[in-house]
């Protein structure tokens, strides 16, 4: 049982590259979400899932798209990477459709340059 | 609405001594509450949370917080700390039915142990 599993770990982008982060639950659970940890900011939610095909913004969703074609996976898309997304990403999933307990990916850190 | 906020960015406390993580919260519903850890270069993992039974909750290794309504308090205690809780822990609030979208973390407190 693997959990929540994110790729790559590290990653370098050029202004205006796009690219794909990737994120897999093995645990069946109809929630996941996207979020951001930037230094003294906590974690800002970006988008999240309640189950396949469904999906919706959270706080920061600006220059990133999501889908959810299976309830296993969730990626998240960078469309033209900027320096102000350069962070720490990461996926989680839940269980319940009330917010209960969230399990983390290890998180992708994305460096734009 | 809500918020939370963690009133120490950074703590320090000295191997074998007791740990207090504060968090305080304002919530116009009734609360759910969680502390979560996060060790370096790791995700963050549940520690405890409250929802509506007890108001004093035992988490993992050690840890429990208290919570008080009259108060609007949600801190993290240990009574003697570990070199293995030096960690970033972070608090976070929720209305109890509600969803992704109205979680709310706090700014975390970087704990550091000294031998």
């Amino acid at each position: 049982n693997a959990g929540v599993t994110q790729t790559p770990k590290f990653q370098v982008l050029k202004t205006g590259q796009s690219m794909t982060l990737q994120c897999a639950q093995d645990m069946n659970h109809e929630y996941m979400s996207w979020y951001r940890q930037d230094p003294g900011m906590g974690l800002r939610l970006i988008h999240y899932s309640v189950g396949a095909g469904i999906t919706d913004q959270g706080e920061v969703p600006n220059g990133y798209n999501v889908s959810r074609s299976t309830t296993e996976d969730f990626p998240l898309r960078l469309l033209s990477a900027a320096p102000s997304q350069t962070s720490v990403y990461f996926c989680a999933s839940s269980y319940s459709v009330g917010y209960t307990e969230a399990f983390f990916g290890q998180g992708t850190r994305l460096t734009v340059v | 609405a809500q918020s939370v906020t963690q009133l120490d960015s950074h703590v320090s406390v000295s191997e074998g001594t007791p740990v207090l993580l504060r968090c305080n919260y304002s919530s116009s519903y009734s609360p759910s509450l969680f502390w979560y850890v996060q060790h370096p270069n790791k995700g963050l993992q549940l520690l405890l949370k409250y929802t509506s039974a007890a108001t004093l909750v035992k988490g993992i290794n050690g840890f429990e917080a208290e919570f008080k309504k009259s108060e609007t308090s949600f801190h993290l205690t240990k009574p003697s700390a570990h070199m293995s809780d030096a960690a970033e822990y972070f608090c976070v609030v929720s209305p109890r039915d509600g969803g992704y979208q109205k979680v709310t973390f706090g700014t975390g407190t970087k704990l550091q142990v000294i031998p």
